[in-house]
Order: C-alpha cells, then structure tokens, then sequence
C-alpha cells in the first residue's frame, strides 16, 4: 500500500526551528517529487516547495525561500523540512504529498500532516 | 501569479447534485484537478485532469473545464460528501508551482 507517514505534532516557540518527516513506504520513493502544503488555520492550502528525491533538487515558493529547507535520505525513504525561525503565524498543519507524473502531476497521495503550533 | 476563485460554500440536500465551480483566467488551457479534504484528514484526490477520477473515487465524482470555469459536479450528494473541496492548477510561470483555489465547504443539509 502506497503511503506517506508523517512526525508527530510539534510545539515550538517563536523563533525556534522545527525539523518534519515525511516517511514514504509501498512505492520506490526517488521515484516520485515530494511537495510541501501546508494549511493554517481557517486558511486553504499554501505549497511550500518540492523536493526531487532522486537527484536532492529542490525548488521553493519565493515566500519561504532562506527559511525553509527541504532535504531527503534515501536510505530510509523519508523526506524532511525544517522550518526556521518560525513565527506565530507558521502554526498550520503541514502535508507533505507525491507527484504523480501520469495524472498530470496531480498530488495524488498525501500524508496525515503535522501540526505545527507555535 | 495566477489565481484561482471558488465560492466559500454550497449547501445541498442530499440526492441531490452539488456544482462546485473553479474560476481562472483561460483555466481551459490547463489541467485542473480537484482534493476534498474532511475535517481532521489529509486531502484525496478526487479528479485529475479535469474530468478522469483516480481508482476508488465514486462515479458521482465529475469534473468539467471550459472556457474560464472548471467544476466539479458531485452527483446523488452523500453525508459522507460534506467535506473542503479545493481545485488546483499547475503553473510554471507563477513562483508558487502549484496553485490551489481557497476552497469551498460543501454542506450536506
């Protein structure tokens, strides 16, 4: 079964850094580009970035850029994002997704998400 | 940056049909699909490519595109259907790849 599996929520104080998981099982993980989301209360849903697991190539939307980076271990299938320096307004739940390439690079498996309250 | 409009909330009673419409300019050259997201869950993916449903979704799930409006039509409306739906396009010219529409709360009455 195809699936994400995500950390455990997290509480952090303004200015701390949070580090989140994204562990990938029943599919070959360098396979498929990794996308973060995230959605902060009352608010729909907001991409992060995107993370190639094959090559480590990462891209990131302009807001987030310098202050979250997006990293994977391939020995292990998992990705990660820290989020630095974080803010009352980064608490969210935070979704990491796959890109499937046949469904016009629809986010077709998403983990449970982490909440994040800071 | 392209943008995407969706109206906060239809209500409908259930057998009945839900329209959820997705507004962009010239969002008929694009790809779009569509997530529903139930309170306290991930988003599924409920169409892709505009109008084709991944395995498992129900056949009352339909999307169209045209023009400068997508939808998403839920047909014979379920309680299990009261849930966010939010459309998405993929643009390479704005920063943010993936774009999502603010999300519309379909209430089953």
């Amino acid at each position: 079964q195809v699936r994400l599996e995500q950390s455990g929520a997290e509480v952090k104080k303004p200015g701390a850094s949070v580090k989140l998981s994204c562990k990938a099982s029943g599919y070959t993980f360098t396979g498929h580009h990794i996308n973060w989301v995230r959605q902060t209360p009352g608010q729909g849903l907001e991409w992060m970035g995107w993370i190639n697991p094959n090559s480590g190539a990462t891209g990131y939307a302009q807001k987030f850029q310098g202050w979250v980076t997006m990293s994977r271990d391939t020995s292990i299938s998992t990705a990660y994002m820290e989020v630095n320096r974080l803010k009352s307004d980064d608490t969210a739940i935070y979704y990491c997704a796959r890109v499937d390439y046949s469904r016009g690079e629809a986010l077709d498996i998403w983990g449970p998400g982490t909440r994040v309250t800071v | 940056s392209y943008v995407l409009t969706q109206p906060p909330s239809v209500s409908v009673a259930p057998g009945q049909t839900a329209t959820i419409p997705c507004g962009g300019i010239n969002i008929g050259t694009r790809s779009v699909h569509w997530y529903q997201r139930k309170p306290g869950q991930a988003p599924v993916l409920v169409v892709y490519d505009d109008s084709d449903r991944p395995s498992g979704i129900p056949e009352r799930f339909s999307g169209s595109n045209s023009g400068n409006t997508a939808t998403l039509t839920i047909s014979r409306v379920e309680a299990g259907d009261e849930a966010d739906y939010f459309c998405q396009v993929w643009d390479s010219s704005s920063d943010h790849f993936y774009v999502f529409g603010p999300g519309t709360k379909v209430t089953v009455l």
